[in-house]
């Protein structure tokens, strides 16, 4: 299958930084990208979808302004949780699906990232 | 998409099989059901899917209902690798054009 990347894989920052995580899909194009968030011995929760080129189309309660998305590439999304607190504190997981017609179904399958572990402070 | 029904909870001994039930009686014609799976600390991963007809893969066998209203995921032989929470989710059409839902799954234990 596709493998898709996230970077970082954990980060720890101080309350009312910023961070950024990076979601990339190695080997297909991804037109679309989720980003869902899971907290302990919870399931995991949409926040957005973002198509590339495009803004990011968010989940209800999930504050835009503090969850900034850039999907500026065909193989690259970028959360930002701006002004994180320790709410903030999550696992970050990103997917990524492709949309391209006759190149086998696995292109329109949803990938997921490995996760980035967010503990703020 | 349409709502699934799963046991919180499964526990199995290593190298045993493993038959992980889903109830979705709300399912629709076009619904194909899906199962993915969820190690500890990553990301989801997919298992296996299907429409109608039971499925074989190598990680994993699903058997559907004839009513379509339930299906079992069957690990053939747990190992400790398998522990995970697996999640079963509906989505109309085969891969579908709406991000994938998540309910709260079933955590297996796996025991050596």
């Amino acid at each position: 299958g596709a493998v898709v990347s996230q970077h970082p894989s954990w980060v720890i920052c101080k309350s009312g930084t910023s961070v950024k995580i990076e979601c990339r899909s190695l080997d297909f194009q991804a037109t679309t990208m989720f980003w869902y968030r899971q907290f302990p011995k919870q399931s995991l929760m949409l926040m957005a979808t973002s198509n590339e080129g495009s803004k990011a189309t968010y989940e209800q309660g999930v504050e835009k302004d503090k969850f900034l998305i850039n999907h500026a590439s065909l193989t690259l999304s970028t959360l930002t949780v701006t002004s994180a607190h320790p709410e903030d504190s999550s696992f970050y997981i990103c997917s990524a699906r492709g949309g391209e017609e006759g190149r086998g179904s696995s292109y329109n399958e949803q990938f997921f990232g490995p996760g980035t572990r967010l503990t703020v402070l | 998409d349409a709502k699934t029904t799963q046991p919180n909870s499964m526990e199995s001994n290593e190298e045993e099989p493993v038959h992980l039930p889903c109830n979705h009686s709300t399912i629709s014609g076009t619904d194909y059901i899906h199962w993915y799976r969820q190690l500890p600390s990553q990301g989801p991963e997919y298992v296996i899917h299907g429409l109608t007809s039971n499925v074989n893969n190598r990680m994993a066998s699903l058997a559907i209902a004839e009513d379509r209203k339930s299906s079992t995921l069957i690990l053939h032989r747990a190992t400790l690798r398998d522990a995970a929470v697996y999640y079963c989710i509906l989505r109309a059409g085969r891969w579908g054009n709406t991000p994938l839902v998540f309910g709260k799954g079933t955590r297996l234990s796996v025991i050596a």
